[in-house]
């Protein structure tokens, strides 16, 4: 079946610094792939979206290209902030739009 | 526009009380979602709803839990007797679901449950 594998957390980098959250996907079809964020204490909150392949989905400083060749959609930020703390989920939703996948997080910390 | 809301934000009670929770999602979403959130476990898919009806429970706990939506506008996740495993961070979500695959889940803010 579908799912979504990202890198293990945490991550720990110094203000601005270069992020990459690797995420890599499996699936039928043409699914369509996104990136959320979760700050302490609130729900997810949508980052960045991606529907078709090489799409860029970007937001915020943040961007991840869809890449079917090698099924992955990883994470970048070139200068990180303290304020970019917080857990990031990889997701994916099937080409029916009837199945949304989650990965496991990935913790991120940015230090002054 | 207002997003998914959900009640109570907090909630501690007592082993073996009932447990309501609530969720109203963004009008015009056909598709609802309640998960569970632990240290633990990560992020955790209990039950999913299309057009008001249960499409997936495998994620469900156990006959403890149970999940209602009477209208498109409303859905409770129960929980009956509650345990202290339980305590998590619960959310609902919701999207405009079927063939608009590119269409993202939208989260609330989450209920905070504490069994003690």
């Amino acid at each position: 079946g579908d799912s979504v594998t990202q890198m293990e957390g945490p991550v720990t980098l110094s203000e601005e610094a270069f992020l990459t959250i690797n995420c890599t996907y499996t699936a039928t079809g043409y699914p369509s792939l996104f990136w959320y964020v979760q700050y302490p204490g609130e729900g997810l909150q949508l980052l960045l979206k991606a529907t078709k392949a090489d799409d860029k989905g970007s937001n915020k400083g943040f961007e991840a290209t869809y890449r079917k060749e090698t099924t992955s959609f990883h994470l970048e930020k070139g200068s990180v902030q303290v304020s970019d703390s917080a857990v990031y989920f990889c997701a994916l939703s099937d080409q029916g739009g009837n199945q949304f996948y989650f990965g496991t997080g990935t913790s991120l910390t940015v230090i002054p | 526009d207002a997003g998914v809301i959900q009640s109570p934000r907090h909630e501690v009670t007592e082993m073996g009380q009932e447990v309501t929770l609530r969720c109203k999602p963004i009008s015009g979403h056909n598709s609802l979602f309640w998960y569970r959130q632990t240290m633990m476990r990560g992020l955790e898919l209990l039950i999913y709803f299309n057009n008001n009806v249960p499409i997936d429970d495998s994620g469900m706990p156990e006959d403890r839990f149970s999940a209602k939506m009477p209208n498109a506008s409303f859905s409770t996740l129960k929980i009956q007797p509650s345990e202290p495993r339980d305590s998590a961070v619960y959310f609902c979500a919701s999207s405009y679901g079927g063939q608009l695959s590119n269409q993202p889940q939208h989260f609330g803010d989450g209920t905070r449950l504490s069994i003690l």
